[in-house]
């Protein structure tokens, strides 16, 4: 059974660049017509698509965060990751990273990143 | 601010059915594109519980279940349970923003 796991730092100043990684386990990364996500959620709030990436390296982004997304993969860890540039307040949320075909599913547990200084 | 409206809170004593519907537009539900659902308890990530339209996963009660119909799509929960207590999720694609996008998450609580 595949599982995900984020990981990353808690706490990114503003302006400065969010960096997290998803672990995959249970399966590999590269196996099968999955795509791999991410997905935000502000305390309180709804969930946000971030942007995808393919085993191959072929990626979508949301158009309203593009100019600042970058998300990579590396087959070999079984990981795949995420770069968020020029971060603010408002980019505080739980970030989650999922597999997905014709939905998300599975999901990771979450990880909380707060933009402070 | 998301495409896919869906009500706010919708509650219901145990054992009854309740319904929460997701409205969209012709360039995401209207389109054709599926519709999944997702739960997600206190504290914890949603977890799929409807994909394309109406579809279970293995494990999910068939207490649930999703329809869809032109521009909107739903989901009814019968012989409620304590259990569902939780916030619920729609989601599809949008072509007119060429991504993927949630409802505004629906709070059932159980009376």
């Amino acid at each position: 059974q595949v599982q995900l796991q984020e990981s990353g730092p808690g706490l990114v100043k503003p302006s400065q660049t969010l960096s997290l990684t998803c672990t995959v386990s249970g399966g590999s990364i590269s196996s099968g017509s999955y795509y791999w996500s991410w997905i935000r959620q502000p305390a309180g709030k709804g969930l946000e698509w971030i942007g995808r990436i393919y085993t191959s390296g072929s990626t979508n982004y949301n158009p309203s965060l593009k100019s600042r997304v970058t998300i990579s993969v590396d087959t070999s860890k079984n990981q795949f990751s995420l770069k968020l540039s020029s971060v603010t307040a408002a980019d505080t949320a739980v970030y989650y990273c999922a597999r997905q075909w014709l939905s998300f599913d599975p999901w990771g547990q979450g990880t909380l990143v707060t933009v402070s200084s | 601010q998301s495409v896919l409206t869906q009500p706010p809170s919708v509650s219901g004593a145990p054992g009854q059915r309740v319904t929460i519907s997701c409205t969209g537009s012709s360039s995401n539900i209207g389109a054709g594109y599926d519709v999944h659902w997702y739960q997600q308890l206190p504290g914890t990530a949603p977890k799929l519980l409807i994909y394309g339209n109406s579809n279970r996963p293995s494990g999910v009660p068939d207490r649930f279940s999703g329809s869809k119909s032109g521009t909107s799509a739903s989901l009814a929960i019968s012989g409620l349970q304590a259990e569902d207590e939780a916030d619920y999720y729609c989601q599809s694609y949008d072509s007119s923003l060429s991504g993927y996008v949630f409802g505004t998450g629906t709070k059932v609580t159980v009376l």
